[in-house]
C-alpha cells in the first residue's frame, strides 16, 4: 500500500543551493500535484501535471521547476533555494481532475 | 485573497462534545472535499460532496454542501480524542476547458481532550 511516496522527508539547505524533491505514485494516476503548506496560508499549488510529459504552473510557481518524464514520477526542483522557500512540501495524485487527491507524507525543507 | 474561509481556526473541546466546522466562499464550486491531516502526515480525503444541498454521513461525521454550492459544514457528534487533527475543506474550480483545480481552505485545528 505505498500510494504516494515522497523523498526525502527532511532536508536543510543553505541559501543558493539546489535540490530536487521526488514524488512517486503506484496507482497509475494521470494527475500529479506539488503543494506547499505554510502556517496561516493553507495548501498552495506550485505546479501540476495532467499526464506524462506535461506540466503547468499553479498558484505559486516562482523559484520552482518540475518534470514528469515518467507517469509515476513527478519531480520538484529548486535551482537556487531562498529562505522564503522554507516550508512543508506535499505531492498528491488523482486519477482525473474530478476525484479526490491522495497525498504523500510530505518533505519538510528548511533553507538557512 | 483566500477563496475559502474556514471557521473556527482553532477548536479545543472535551471528549463527548459536539462541534461544527464551517467552510465559506463567495465562489461556486463544482464539488467540495473534506480532508483530515494529522501531524507529520499528508491530508487524507474524508468525503466529496457534489450536489447542492447534499448531506453525507461518515460514522459520527456529517458533511453538508450548501444549496448554492458556495459553502459547506462538517459536524462531529460525540467527539473523541482520535478526531484530533487539522480539518481542511477544498473546493473544485474549473479554470477553463478541462482544467479543474482544488482550492484549499486554511484549515480548522481541532483538539479533543480526553
Amino acid at each position: 500500500n505505498a500510494g504516494v511516496t515522497q523523498t526525502p522527508k527532511f532536508r536543510v539547505l543553505k541559501t543558493g543551493q539546489s535540490m530536487t524533491l521526488l514524488c512517486a505514485q503506484d496507482m497509475n494516476h494521470e494527475y500529479m500535484y506539488w503543494y506547499r503548506q505554510d502556517p496561516g496560508m493553507g495548501l498552495r499549488l506550485i505546479h501540476y501535471s495532467v499526464g506524462e510529459g506535461t506540466t503547468a504552473k499553479g498558484e505559486v510557481p516562482d523559484g520552482y521547476n518540475v518534470s514528469r518524464l515518467k507517469k509515476q514520477n513527478f519531480l520538484l526542483g529548486l535551482e537556487s533555494a531562498a529562505p522564503s522557500q522554507t516550508s512543508v512540501y506535499f505531492c498528491a495524485s488523482s486519477p482525473s481532475a474530478y476525484y479526490g487527491y491522495t497525498f504523500g507524507s510530505g518533505t519538510r525543507l528548511t533553507v538557512v | 485573497t483566500q477563496l475559502l474561509e474556514q471557521s473556527p481556526q482553532f477548536l479545543s473541546i472535551q471528549e463527548g462534545e459536539n462541534l461544527t466546522v464551517y467552510c465559506n466562499s463567495s465562489s461556486v464550486f463544482s464539488s467540495l472535499q473534506w480532508y483530515r491531516q494529522e501531524p507529520g502526515e499528508g491530508p487524507v480525503l474524508l468525503v466529496t460532496v457534489v450536489t447542492g444541498g447534499e448531506v453525507k454521513k461518515l460514522k459520527r461525521l456529517t458533511f453538508q454542501f450548501g444549496d448554492a454550492r458556495k459553502d459547506s459544514s462538517l459536524h462531529i457528534t460525540a467527539a473523541q480524542p482520535g478526531d484530533t487533527g487539522l480539518y481542511l475543506c477544498a473546493g473544485m474550480m474549473n479554470y477553463g476547458g478541462a482544467t479543474n483545480k482544488l482550492i484549499f481552505g486554511t484549515g480548522t485545528l481541532l483538539a479533543v481532550q480526553p
